[in-house]
This record gives structure tokens, sequence and C-alpha cells, in this order.
């Protein structure tokens, strides 16, 4: 059973525009969310992080958003640039537990 | 920096045999976790451990095993490997508390091909 949801496993985004990748999850236990990196040939990096008593959180081009009542949250790119292409990992987790549950991916590929 | 590093990017063996998969970290973090991706199903989560000796399961632990005999070696054993654990694993280690709860940091993967 899926616990964190990416629908989308790719995107494609000109660049200089805005990305947004999507994520939704199920368990209402989770009160901590964050997005990973992960390009070719390399382990994820963590990129953001959001706690459930926010509803955004910002760091440069980066953007997450949370929408709790709805179990979801997205991530905006803005700008984007070549170097953003790659894969993009939702995760979740129960503060504490230091158990991450990761999304499916999505696939982000910006065209110059 | 924090490193990971597993010991093999590349491995090929045959169906039976016994594999052993290597991570260490040079940041003593106390977690330290595998991970295998696959596909359509992003990382799921084999096995973790809080502390040396210490291992408890993640979602899919069926047909691994772990050891954690000192705080910077975490293996990952397959007694015997069955092709449908072909796939890349990933090995991460992370410190509790740190002010990026659930920060993760990753090695470069051992991608293990089962014939």
């Amino acid at each position: 059973d899926q616990q964190v949801k990416q629908n989308s496993p790719s995107l494609s985004v000109q660049e200089g525009r805005i990305s947004i990748l999507n994520c939704d999850y199920t368990n209402s236990m989770f009160d901590y969310f964050l997005w990973y990196k992960k390009y070719p040939a390399e382990g994820p990096t963590f990129l953001i992080s959001i706690s459930s008593i926010k509803d955004k959180n910002e760091d440069g081009r980066f953007t997450v958003f949370l929408n709790k009542s709805a179990k979801h949250l997205s991530l905006h790119i803005v700008p984007s640039q070549p170097g953003d292409s790659a894969v993009y990992f939702c995760a979740a987790m129960i503060q504490g537990a230091q158990k991450l549950v990761f999304g499916q991916g999505t696939r982000l590929t910006i065209n110059p | 920096d924090v490193k990971v590093t597993q010991s093999s990017r590349y491995l090929v063996k045959r169906t039976g045999e016994k594999v052993f998969l290597e991570c260490v970290q040079d940041m003593d973090h106390e977690n330290m976790f595998w991970y295998r991706q696959d596909p359509g199903l992003g990382l799921r989560l084999i096995y973790f451990s809080y502390d040396v000796k210490m291992k408890e399961k993640g979602d899919i632990p069926e047909g691994y095993s772990v050891s954690r005999e000192k705080k910077e070696r975490f293996s990952l054993i397959l007694e015997s490997a069955s092709t449908n654990q072909t796939s890349m694993y990933l090995c991460a280690s992370s410190y509790p508390g740190t002010v990026h709860d659930g920060e993760l940091f990753f090695g470069e993967g051992s991608r293990l091909t089962v014939l």
C-alpha cells in the first residue's frame, strides 16, 4: 500500500519557467515532509523540508507547499534551470521516528 | 562533508548465491538504513539500525538480513539471491536530532543483477 504517491512519472518544463512537482500522502500521522533530488549514478540528496505546523517553506528557488486537509504537498522551482533536471522524490515521516516513506519519484527535464 | 561509501557499484550474481553489500559512513551517525530503488516503486526501506547490534525491519525485509557490528558499518546480506532482488541498493545514514530531521545522507548505490 503506497502511503506516499507521486502520480506523475515525468515532467518536462522549459528553462526559466516554473516547475511544479506534486505529492499525495494517505497516512494522517505523517507530520514532516521532505524532498530529495537524485541525479543518475548518484545517491539522492536532501533538498527541502516542511513541518506540518507550516504551510510553506522557501529556500532560494525552491518552495514547498503543504495542504494538510488535502494531504497534498508540492515543490515549486522558479526559475527552472537545466541543472534541475533530475528525479525528485517526495518523502514523509513521523517526526522523531527517523523512518522515511518515499514516493515513486518524478523525472523532471528542463529544456533549454 | 558526510561521506557514505558503498563497497561495490555494480555486482552480477547467480541465483542462490550469498551476497554481501557493505556500507561505511564517516560522520559517526547513529542511524543507518538500506533502501532499494525500483522503477515505478521509488525507494523502499529494507532494514534500518539505530545503534550498534540493533536492527529493525523496514517495509520489505523478506529475503534480506543485516549486520551492524561497528557504528560506522552496516551490511546488507542476501542469503540466497533471487532474480526479483535485481535492483539498485542505497545505503544511508543520519544523526538523530539534527536541525533537518529526517535528512538522510545516501551513498552512490550498488546496482545488483541476479541471473
